[in-house]
């Protein structure tokens, strides 16, 4: 039992490249969520996806996308990356049904240059 | 829109001092509220949680109170260790549609001097 597991756990990209981010669950929960943290603001919710197939736009969507591949999965993507998206990026993962805690992932921690 | 404001930003106290995180929320509808501690490199751990049908939970040295009316809700640390210096993140489950979302507060940088 894995938990959350996010890949890769550091990066670093040219400003204007693209990557994806990738998150896997296996604790069969319906939600999954992307957070970004940065100093002093906490964790900033990006999207979330209540089940396969569907995603919201949280607080700060701007440049990104997601895709909620199947109910394990994830990803997150920055299709044209920019130095205000280097941050540290988590993903999370929850049950609606039972109202509980959400288990985040190690981290990716993004550097854009 | 939905949001959560955590308060103080740092704090400090001596070793075996309380310490006390306060956060508020605006969306009345909200009924589940979490307390994360994340300590450096680390992910953030959940530590203690409330529903919005109960007023109080403790568990050892940590408790948290809920008042629905005023919507706020905090965290209470007492005799605190040096192990507990970490980042708490405090959130509020809001549910604007079909769907649950998560949303934290701002985070309190603990320090607790030995």
């Amino acid at each position: 039992n894995a938990g959350v597991t996010q890949t890769p756990k550091f990066q670093v990209l040219k400003t204007g490249q693209s990557m994806t981010l990738q998150c896997a669950q296996d604790m069969n929960h319906n939600s999954m969520y992307w957070y970004r943290q940065d100093p002093g603001m906490g964790l900033r919710l990006i999207y979330y996806s209540a089940s396969e197939g569907t995603t919201d736009k949280g607080e700060v969507p701007n440049g990104y996308n997601v895709s909620r591949l199947n109910k394990r999965e994830f990803s997150l993507r920055l299709e044209s990356a920019a130095p205000s998206q280097t941050s540290v990026y988590f993903c999370a993962s929850r049950s609606d049904y039972l109202n509980t805690e959400a288990f985040f992932g190690q981290g990716t921690r993004l550097t854009v240059v | 829109g939905e949001n959560v404001e955590q308060h103080p930003s740092t704090l400090s106290v001596q070793e075996g001092d309380s310490a006390v995180i306060k956060c508020t929320y605006s969306d009345s509808a909200s009924n589940y509220f979490p307390w994360y501690k994340q300590e450096l490199g680390k992910r953030p751990q959940l530590i203690i949680d409330i529903r919005s049908n109960v007023g109080e939970k403790k568990d050892q040295r940590i408790a948290v109170t809920l008042n629905k009316t005023a919507k706020h809700f905090s965290l209470h640390i007492t005799e605190t260790q040096p192990e507990d210096s970490a980042v708490y993140f405090c959130a509020a489950s809001i549910r604007p549609d079909s769907s649950y979302k998560l949303i934290f507060g701002s985070g309190t940088r603990l320090l607790v001097r030995p």
